[in-house]
């Protein structure tokens, strides 16, 4: 079956530590992206990836790195600058949003996401 | 700033009934709409979409009204049913950016009550 993977399920992390979360993707999609959960609020945008080698901040990327090394991979890497890390982390796929709307799929596939909480 | 809001933060409706879930955006540049539904510790699935250039997408017992004046989006489930309970996110994106920059609300939880 086709569909995207995070791993691992549960993360705990101690202070001064760095993380990474795992995502893989067989969708054969070109994007990816992560997102931050936290209760109350809704998706926040931490970085994406339209191609291999090339990715972007979105609106939280401070305390988080990633890598596009690969077309099925985005990994995600919560590090010790990050304060507050605990949340829950979706990471998604998706087509490169084509320019003609009528023609638009524009669909972002999540993950089952991550939970990362601080030891 | 909040460019995507959804000010019930919870609904509860009776099994049978109509569910709307109302969501409001202030960036006039959004061109395409998203409702997703999620379930506890599990990522969102798509449920339906809606271009500006239509106001009204239906599918199934699913249908997403839009109103570019007041820019404002709702999605009516008819007839609820218990496995609708769920939290429900609406988004919003620019066309033609290359990666889709969802611009989520902060989600309502519907509960349905038999």
């Amino acid at each position: 079956d086709g569909g995207i993977t995070q791993s691992p399920k549960y993360l705990f992390r101690k202070e001064g530590q760095n993380v990474t979360l795992s995502c893989e993707q067989n969708l054969n999609h070109d994007a990816m992206y992560w997102y931050r959960q936290d209760p109350g609020q809704g998706l926040r945008l931490i970085y994406y990836s339209q191609i291999v080698n090339d990715f972007q901040k979105g609106d939280i990327a401070e305390g988080y790195s990633v890598s596009r090394e690969k077309k099925e991979s985005f990994p995600l890497t919560v590090t010790s600058a990050q304060k507050n890390p605990t949340a829950f982390y979706l990471c998604a796929s998706s087509i490169s949003a084509p320019r003609d709307s009528k023609l638009a799929k524009n669909i972002q596939y999540f993950g089952a996401g991550t939970r990362l909480s601080v030891l | 700033d909040q460019q995507v809001k959804q000010n019930s933060p919870s609904l509860s409706v009776q099994e049978g009934r109509i569910s709307i879930l109302n969501c409001d955006y202030t960036n006039s540049m959004f061109d395409y709409f998203l409702w997703y539904k999620k379930y506890p510790a599990e990522g969102p699935t798509f449920l339906i979409s809606i271009s500006s250039i239509k106001d009204k997408n239906e599918d199934g017992r699913f249908t997403v009204f839009l109103n570019k004046s007041a820019k404002h989006l709702s999605l009516h489930i008819v007839p609820s049913q218990p496995g609708d309970s769920a939290v429900y996110f609406c988004a919003a994106m620019r066309l033609g950016q290359g990666a889709q920059k969802l611009v989520f609300g902060q989600g309502t939880r519907l509960t349905i009550n038999p």
